[in-house]
């Protein structure tokens, strides 16, 4: 069965710095692109970020872009978020991505993230 | 970034009723156009994606359609369970933009 269980959210001061992880089983990790996807509360949708099966590839949201690095290592994905303002603050999603469609076909329950003083 | 345009907004509609969701791309998107459901609370679930293609387990009153720039997303015979908000999502180009959302409510 595949799962994907996020984990390292909570509450973080604005400046602050928080890592994400999502552990992946029930399929072979490494051939899969995978995404993190946030969603503010009571907001809708808001891709963050994608990464290659071989990490050759990796683009972000201009939202975050020089403040969140996402990587992957061998059964786990990773979401490094520096900087963190108060926008920043969502439920954090990461997903499966179909290979040729690119659409998330399995996803994490999600993890929250808190930014405020 | 190409935006992603859903309407309605909000909408109303009763069990057994077929219901019609439109996204509209700003440029071409070809058919790189994918549909989730996501229930308060929960994560998205893809329903449909490259425009028309149906995921695996879920049912065949869900239908997609559309190419370029106007995708739609049909419902026949509401169920219960059916009530949630709608997302369509460009995968076609980064940032993969989602649609607002459409809130398909119980009359």
């Amino acid at each position: 069965e595949v799962q994907l269980v996020e984990s390292g959210g909570g509450l973080v001061k604005p400046g602050g710095s928080l890592r994400l992880s999502c552990a992946a089983s029930g399929f072979t990790f490494s051939s899969y692109n995978m995404n993190w996807v946030r969603q503010a509360p009571g907001k809708g949708l808001e891709w963050v970020s994608s990464i290659s099966s071989s990490s050759t590839y990796i683009y972000y949201a201009d939202s975050v872009k020089g403040r969140f690095t996402i990587s992957r290592d061998k059964n786990s994905l990773y979401l490094q978020m520096n900087s963190l303002r108060a926008e920043d603050t969502a439920v954090y999603y990461c997903a499966r991505l179909l290979t040729a469609a690119r659409a998330g076909d399995y996803w994490g329950q999600g993890t929250l993230v808190t930014v405020s003083s | 970034d190409i935006q992603m345009t859903q309407s309605p907004s909000s909408l109303s509609a009763s069990v057994g009723d077929s219901v019609t969701i439109t996204c509209r791309a700003s440029q071409s998107i070809s058919s790189y156009l994918n549909w989730y459901q996501q229930i308060p609370g929960k994560a998205p679930k893809l329903l449909i994606y490259a425009a028309s293609t149906l995921e695996s387990g879920v049912p065949s009153r869900f239908s997609g359609s559309g190419s370029g720039t106007d995708f739609t997303l049909t419902i026949s015979s509401l169920q219960p369970e059916d009530f949630a908000t709608y997302y369509c999502q460009q995968s076609y180009t980064t940032p993969n933009t989602f649609g607002q959302g459409t809130k398909l409510e119980i009359k």
